[in-house]
């Protein structure tokens, strides 16, 4: 029974270019997480996805970020035209739903250069 | 807005010193209160879900215990490898079904000694 599965572990982008970070839930698991979390800082949250759904994006920047979690396939963090301040680890979280504990991923450890 | 405060921020024991970490939340209608263990460069780990005050749960040398303002993290003669940053979260649910994120403390910091 597979965890949470983030990838890449690691990724490197310079400034401008495009992150795009995988999650894929826990099998039977239909709720989505993502948090950032900034060194010495807490985990901070983005946003809340079902399949197909946005729930709650209101911890995502206005610009530059989006979120999706399709019928079929992992939910994608993406973000565009990336800056040094995006550098950052990223966690994902899955849930068979609330108040269902959510379990985390190892997450994605983003530097911008 | 959900609001988290865990304390304290740092803590720091001798193996087999008993304490108690600090979790105070105000929520509108809790539907579950979470501790997690991260250590340093993982994701944080799930340890248990809390529902309705009165609750306690164990494992190991861990026992929450959850009131309507507060959850504790009791560590019972801890060891060396109990060293981690422990995070408390709270999740409501809207009138609505609509369930809301997750709500993370900044965590305490819990580093054992021999």
């Amino acid at each position: 029974n597979a965890g949470v599965m983030q990838n890449p572990r690691h990724l490197v982008r310079r400034r401008g270019q495009e992150a795009r970070l995988r999650c894929s839930p826990m099998k039977g698991h239909s709720h989505v997480y993502w948090y950032r979390q900034l060194p010495e800082e807490g985990l901070k949250f983005m946003v809340y996805l079902q399949k197909e759904n946005i729930i709650d994006e209101s911890g995502m920047p206005k610009e530059r970020f989006s979120a999706e979690f399709p019928k079929e396939g992992p939910s994608i963090l993406r973000i565009q035209q990336v800056v040094r301040g995006d550098s950052a680890a990223y966690f994902c979280a899955s849930s068979h739903g609330p108040p269902k504990e959510a379990f985390f991923g190892q997450g994605t450890r983003l530097t911008v250069v | 807005e959900d609001q988290v405060t865990q304390s304290p921020e740092a803590l720091r024991l001798q193996e087999g010193e008993s304490s108690s970490l600090n979790c105070s939340y105000t929520v509108s209608g809790l539907r579950g209160l979470f501790w997690y263990r991260q250590d340093p460069g993982k994701g944080p780990e799930f340890l248990f879900t809390l529902y309705s005050a009165g609750e306690e749960k164990e494992k190991e040398r861990l026992k929450a215990t959850l009131t309507k303002k507060e959850s504790f993290l009791h560590i019972t003669a801890p060891k060396p490898e109990d060293s981690a940053t422990y995070l408390c979260a709270v999740q409501a649910v809207f009138d609505t079904g609509t369930a809301s994120k997750l709500t993370f403390g900044t965590g305490t910091r819990l580093q054992v000694t021999l």
